[in-house]
């Protein structure tokens, strides 16, 4: 089974500031299936990026992915206070598993 | 517009069955390139993925939870489930149907099962 990483934990910035979140696979994930969601309280989580870099319809393009291997990043350029939010990185081959979460905080 | 909707009982006495449908609509589920996943959220904690069908109705399931799951399709009603054995009160969570293909594009609101006697 492939275990996401994530980090940092918790991340609190002001608005306008960039924000630069990390998963990290502990085997090499083959074929560019890596997927970032935004989860928010009470509601299901959000696709932002799908195939490592690629935007999911309708999102800004201040959310960027970028990464290979078993190392990825999301990227949120000029941050607003409704990117306050809870973010996954998941991995869809082989098998599916989600990384642990990264809490974005906006001052 | 695909949505995605989950219906069962709320609370599961232990060692019970927790039996969850996701109802499709503004789609069908019979279509090749998709699949149908279950995933399920802890109160406070992360996502886990649970397994998915196909239209064909084979499946993959989590190793971890393999013993205890099994997930159906039902084309003709345009619903998948989900069926959890033994549960106790690790598997209190909110369940989310989901639609797979580049990631998970869709997703039902979740619903809170609470597994408690």
């Amino acid at each position: 089974e492939i275990v996401l990483t994530q980090s940092p934990g918790t991340l609190s910035l002001s608005p306008g500031e960039r924000a630069t979140l990390s998963c990290r696979a502990t085997q090499r994930i083959s074929s560019v299936f890596l997927a970032w969601y935004q989860q928010k309280p009470g509601q299901a989580p959000r696709l932002l990026i799908y195939g490592v870099f690629n935007r999911a319809s309708g999102i800004p393009d201040r959310f960027s992915g970028s990464g290979s291997g078993t190392d990825f990043t999301l990227t949120i350029r000029r941050l607003e206070p409704e990117d306050s939010a809870v973010y996954y990185c998941q991995q869809y081959g082989p098998s599916i598993t989600f990384g642990g979460g990264t809490k974005v905080e906006i001052k | 517009q695909l949505q995605l909707r989950e219906s069962g009982p709320g609370l599961v006495k232990p060692s019970e069955t927790l039996s969850l449908t996701c109802t499709v609509s503004g789609g069908f589920v019979n279509v090749a390139t998709y699949y149908w996943s279950w995933i399920r959220q802890p109160p406070g904690k992360g996502l886990e993925w649970i397994g998915d069908v196909y239209y064909s109705g084979s499946t993959n399931y989590n190793p971890s939870l393999k013993s205890r799951v099994a997930i159906s399709i039902d084309t003709s009603k345009n619903q998948f489930s989900l069926r959890l054995t033994s549960v106790t009160a690790a598997d209190t969570a909110v369940f989310f149907c989901a639609k797979g293909g580049d990631g998970y594009e869709e997703w039902g609101p979740g619903t809170l099962v609470t597994v408690s006697s």
